[in-house]
């Protein structure tokens, strides 16, 4: 079963409209971490933003927000007045914690979602 | 500012050939890891080190070799490329493994084997 998955490969959306980026994963590990990147069309990674699995609150980063329903495993990116810059890719990734039993340390990333922002 | 550099930006190779990917990193991070990324795919995970001289394989190892040189430097080896290793190769480091650690990426360096 994949642990990360993003159901939306590609997106339209128009400039200055909110976006919902979806993305759910999977993991029985009590202690993880969230992330998301963009990957904009020069093709670095760059952080977003963080939700640590014990938070109790939504983690915000400017007009960044990360939407995060725990027992739905769900942690969907939410960007407010979008922008034509935003036009990237986006990718949802998760840490495990490694309590349960090891396992590889690093991210684990989904396949990513194209979103496009038109004028 | 220069975080996570990795070279070279650009090779191509022939089948067979190898080539080292070198990786150094300036924010003093114990964790240091290699990612490969294919169209439509998310990043995988090739190889990874916890600390200065340990290696682990991750994700997709094969065909690929790793030296932790020192807390600084992590290089990717390939010794006998091959098409299927054409992809764009991620160097990254964070802070030691807790989930809560943010993992910083290198620009990529983009791999052709023909």
């Amino acid at each position: 079963a994949q642990k990360i998955t993003q159901t939306q490969p590609g997106m339209f959306v128009q400039e200055k409209e909110a976006v919902t980026l979806d993305c759910t994963y999977d993991t029985s590990d009590p202690s993880y971490g969230l992330f998301w990147y963009k990957q904009p069309s020069s093709g670095e990674m760059i952080f977003l933003i963080y939700q640590g699995s014990y938070d109790q609150q939504n983690a915000t980063e400017g007009r960044y927000s990360l939407n995060f329903q725990k027992a739905r495993k769900s942690a969907n990116l939410v960007i407010s007045a979008s922008q034509l810059g935003d036009s990237a890719m986006y990718f949802c990734a998760m840490r495990e914690g490694r309590n349960s039993g090891g396992g590889a340390d690093g991210l684990t990333f989904g396949k990513g979602t194209h979103l496009i922002i038109q004028p | 500012n220069a975080g996570v550099t990795q070279t070279p930006k650009f090779q191509v190779l022939k089948t067979g050939q190898s080539m080292t990917l070198q990786c150094a990193q300036d924010m003093n991070h114990n964790s240091m890891y290699w990612y490969r990324q294919d169209p439509g795919m998310g990043l995988r995970l090739i190889y990874y080190s916890a600390s200065e001289g340990t290696t682990d394989k991750g994700e997709v190892p094969n065909g690929y070799n790793v030296s932790r040189l020192n807390k600084r430097e992590f290089s990717l080896r390939l010794e006998s490329a091959a098409p299927s290793q054409t992809s764009v190769y991620f160097c990254a480091s964070s802070e030691a493994g807790f989930s809560g650690n943010t993992i910083y990426f290198g620009e990529g360096s983009w791999l052709t084997v023909v």
